[in-house]
């Protein structure tokens, strides 16, 4: 079975740092991009960042540039997204998921397949 | 940055109706769009990739039409499991990113 096994629930003060994990199993972990997306709470998806597995390539949405950090260790099949000093306002539930390319005709389309079942980060004081 | 913006923002409806949720580009994004659902406390999953191709496993009654930067998804005969939030995402540039969402409720 595919799968992307997520770390549990983290709570945390401001200032602190923490480092969230996501684990592939069931498939070629190196072959498929991870996406992280946060979802703050009531609020809608938003797209984080990726990383390839395969050479640890990084891309980050400008939102969240120099805020978090994408990593990956690709010896345990395991992405990660971290923070050196959390802010209340990182109070969220990140999602890791796999990308998904599919040919339809001649291009290839990209969406998320599988996902973990969500970190939820607290951060208070 | 190309912006997604869904609509309406939330709409309630009956087991049986047909519902219409629209999502628009901020510009030509082809037919680089998928669409998910997300049930409360779920992972989002996906139901529509390249606009209107139906994810393997999704039921029939879910379907996608649009190109460029007008997009449309359609449920026909809503169920009990359908209630959820619906996002739509374009896929066109590399940061993917997400609409708002709209918020299916029961009547």
């Amino acid at each position: 079975e595919v799968q992307l096994v997520q770390s549990g629930p983290e709570v945390k003060k401001p200032g602190e740092s923490l480092k969230i994990s996501c684990k592939g199993s069931g498939y070629s972990f190196i072959n498929y991009w991870i996406v992280w997306v946060r979802q703050m709470p009531g609020k809608g998806l938003e797209w984080m960042g990726i990383i390839y597995p395969g050479d640890s390539d990084t891309r980050y949405s400008p939102s969240f540039q120099g805020q978090v950090t994408i990593s990956v260790d690709k010896s345990i099949n395991t992405a990660y997204l971290q923070w050196n000093s959390l802010k209340a306002s990182d109070s969220a539930k990140y999602y890791c998921a796999r990308r998904e390319q599919q040919k339809v005709h001649v291009y290839y389309h990209y969406y998320m397949d599988v996902w973990g079942e969500g970190t939820t980060v607290t951060v208070s004081s | 940055d190309i912006q997604m913006t869904q609509s309406p923002s939330s709409l309630a409806a009956a087991v049986g109706d047909r519902v219409t949720i629209g999502c628009r580009a901020s510009q030509n994004i082809n037919n680089y769009l998928s669409w998910y659902q997300q049930r409360p406390g779920k992972a989002p999953e996906v139901l529509i990739y390249a606009a209107s191709s139906l994810r393997s496993g999704v039921p029939q009654r879910f379907s996608g039409t649009g190109s460029g930067t007008d997009f449309t998804l359609t449920i026909s005969d809503l169920q009990p499991e359908d209630f959820a939030t619906y996002y739509c995402q374009q896929s066109y540039s590399g940061r993917m990113v997400f609409g708002g969402g709209t918020k299916v409720e029961i009547k």
